[in-house]
């Protein structure tokens, strides 16, 4: 069964700093998704990765994917307060979408 | 609609009484998901119907919960005899194809138990 596992689960940055959070995976996973959700808000999809080396870039954040090594890459460069949120990658196969356990990230001055 | 819509936002009932939460896919999606959240936790799966196939319902925590889509279109989430342990923000995705097409959320349904 797909186990996701995320790292850190709680990440305190400054504006301006880069930072990457990590998602591994247990099996093999058809594509990885990265989701953002603000609090008291749903999931707002941000990346899908479809295949070995993917890249995908949307302002500051930037997320790869290694799958032979089963893992993926969220990389915040120069990080601003409005990227605070909490991060979720998700991985599928055959059988389910499964979720990491999240990494909540919080930005100050 | 444009987007995926549940209902209601919010909910208190008391423990014991049942429970009905509902969710309007995205139009022409035919995946549809519910997942639960805890309080400052991640997603827990509990059922995905594809179609007209039958549903996985190996997420279920227990007998209490039952789903059904009617017409491919609609879902209800059913909870019977809440406990306390039943409150959290249940979500409910859709997606075009299924699990490798990509998942639109809704905005959730808070359900305390009090």
């Amino acid at each position: 069964e797909l186990k996701v596992e995320q790292n850190p689960l709680f990440l305190s940055m400054q504006e301006g700093k880069n930072y990457t959070i990590y998602c591994n995976y247990s099996t093999t996973s058809d594509r990885l998704y990265w989701y953002r959700q603000d609090p008291g808000k749903s999931l707002e999809s941000l990346f899908v990765l479809l295949s070995n080396g993917a890249v995908k870039q949307e302002g500051r954040l930037m997320a790869s994917l290694d799958t032979k090594a089963r893992l993926s890459t969220l990389h915040i460069t120069a990080a601003v307060h409005d990227l605070s949120a909490t991060y979720f990658c998700a991985g599928s196969n055959t059988d389910k979408l499964i979720f990491g356990t999240g990494t909540r990230l919080q930005v100050f001055p | 609609g444009a987007g995926v819509s549940q209902s209601p936002s919010n909910k208190v009932t008391e423990k014991g009484k049942d429970v009905e939460l509902r969710c309007d896919p995205i139009s022409g999606h035919t995946a549809l998901y519910w997942y639960r959240q805890s309080l400052g936790q991640g997603l827990e799966f509990l059922i995905y119907f594809q179609g007209n196939s039958a549903p996985d319902k190996s997420g279920l925590p227990s007998d209490r919960f039952s789903a059904e889509r009617t017409g491919g279109s609609v879902s209800t989430l059913t909870i019977q005899r809440t406990q306390q342990e039943d409150s959290a923000v249940y979500l409910c995705a859709s997606s075009l194809q299924g699990w490798n097409t990509e998942a639109f959320f809704g905005q959730g349904t808070r359900l305390t138990v009090v």
